[in-house]
């Protein structure tokens, strides 16, 4: 079993419509959580990120984390083409002397359709 | 733009050849960690330095190296490379060594023929 776990996708929404994304983790030492989103050829882009268990929401951005079973989501509101990326969830613990190492989900493609 | 800057953007090369790709990390930022891109693998992390010093170490094969340098400009080193070593290598820089606070460059395409 991988540390992390991401549904590849493709996902296709219309515009407009709520986005879920998702992770799963094995690792109860991850202590913190983050996503990125990531355009055609281009670098990862950190979006948000959560210290634990908990929201937090950004525009229209939400991350919820559910250390209890878990489980990680990004919600999208309101999505745009704009939004349409590859979202890749990702998550640390500490590695020893305040060094921190990032695991990543394989990502999950989103297209948001006009 | 996120202030890291990696050259060279794309390399081709051919089997058993060693290649440097260079990171600049963003002004002010002490840390540097490298990671590699591939299809069926993802975002994998390689090597972490902070202030020249090595700080942390992932699935980074016994044929690449990597280096900071005084003025925190990072190398990463390929040699004998083989044909699954093609992906995307990307830098991302912090200010210290916190994760939620790292930044990617662009990357560099490797491609190895």
């Amino acid at each position: 079993q991988k540390e992390v776990e991401q549904d590849p996708g493709p996902l296709s929404v219309p515009e407009g419509a709520i986005v879920s994304l998702n992770c799963t983790y094995s690792n109860s030492a991850f202590q913190y959580f983050m996503w990125y989103r990531q355009y055609s050829r281009k670098g990862p882009e950190l979006l948000m990120y959560t210290y634990s268990s908990g929201n937090k929401e950004d525009g229209r951005f939400t991350a919820q984390v559910d250390k209890s079973s878990k489980y990680i989501s990004l919600f999208i509101r309101d999505s745009q083409p704009s939004d349409s990326a590859t979202y890749l969830c990702a998550m640390s613990a500490l590695q020893g002397a305040g060094s921190y190492q990032l695991t990543f989900g394989k990502g999950t493609k989103l297209s948001v359709i006009p | 733009d996120s202030g890291v800057t990696q050259t060279p953007k794309h390399l081709i090369t051919a089997t058993g050849q060693r290649v440097t790709l260079r990171c600049s990390p963003r002004s002010g930022d002490l840390s540097v960690y490298w990671y590699q891109q591939s299809l069926d693998q993802g975002l994998q992390f390689l090597i972490q330095y902070y202030n020249g010093e090595e700080r942390a170490k992932g699935n980074i094969l016994e044929r690449f190296s990597a280096q900071q340098f005084p003025d925190l400009h990072s190398e990463l080193n390929l040699s004998s490379l083989e044909l699954g070593d093609s992906a995307l290598y990307f830098c991302a820089s912090s200010v210290a060594g916190q994760v939620t606070e790292a930044f990617f460059g662009q990357g560099t395409r490797l491609t190895v023929v």
